[in-house]
């Protein structure tokens, strides 16, 4: 069973830095390519990032860019989303999925429960 | 907006409803359409990829299509439990970026 377990959610200042991980199970997590999606509170889903299976190509959206790096650890079945210079506008859950594998790279098969990022001061 | 979905529908138990999704003409070069349900509180669920494939674990009460710039999302059927949030999305290979639509909050009345 594919298991997903988002961490590292919690209130920070604007301005400071955050590092999210998702922790994979259930699957050749090596082989999938990832996405992180968002959801601010009473809003709709915002992609966020995608990372290949290799780590070697990786995606932001241009609300993140310069200031997210999205990386995995294959040795360690993790993902991770390090998030720096944060502003209001990131409080959300965010979500990490796997892309299914016959599918465009939008196609998500399996989401984890998410992580509360809230920044306020 | 790239991706424009009415903000709700409803319809009574049993009854048909369909949800649309408006391609933006700078992305109408877009193949292929996901849904997705997420139900209050809960993750969001795929439906339907590439336009009109379920993935094995979703009845057949739930259809996808999809006609030059637009896609639509059909429910038949309805229950109470398909009281959800409903979202298509894209991934845009020009841009190398995905794309959610609003959102329509789908009511069985």
């Amino acid at each position: 069973e594919v298991q997903l377990l988002e961490s590292g959610g919690d209130l920070v200042q604007p301005g400071g830095s955050l590092r999210l991980s998702c922790a994979a199970s259930g699957f050749s997590f090596r082989t999938y390519t990832m996405n992180w999606v968002r959801q601010a509170p009473g809003k709709g889903l915002e992609w966020v990032s995608t990372i290949s299976g290799n780590g070697d190509s990786v995606y932001h959206a241009d609300s993140v860019k310069g200031r997210f790096t999205m990386s995995r650890d294959n040795s360690k079945n993790t993902l991770y989303l390090q998030m720096s210079s944060l502003r209001a506008g990131d409080t959300a859950t965010y979500y990490c999925a796997k892309v299914r594998m016959l599918g465009t790279t939008i196609t998500c098969d399996s989401w984890g429960p998410g992580t509360l990022v809230t920044v306020s001061s | 907006s790239v991706l424009t979905q009415p903000p709700s529908v409803s319809a009574a138990p049993g009854q048909k409803v369909t949800i649309s999704c408006s391609i933006s003409s700078s992305n109408i070069g877009i193949d292929y359409v996901a849904w997705y349900q997420q139900l209050p509180e809960t993750a969001p669920k795929l439906l339907i990829y590439d336009n009109n494939r379920r993935p094995s674990e979703i009845p057949d009460r739930f259809s996808g299509s999809k006609s030059g710039a637009s896609a639509t999302l059909g429910i038949t059927g309805l229950q109470t439990g398909d009281e959800a949030d409903y979202y298509c999305a894209i991934w845009d290979d020009s841009l190398s970026a995905g794309i959610f639509g609003g959102g329509t909050k789908l009511t069985v009345l």
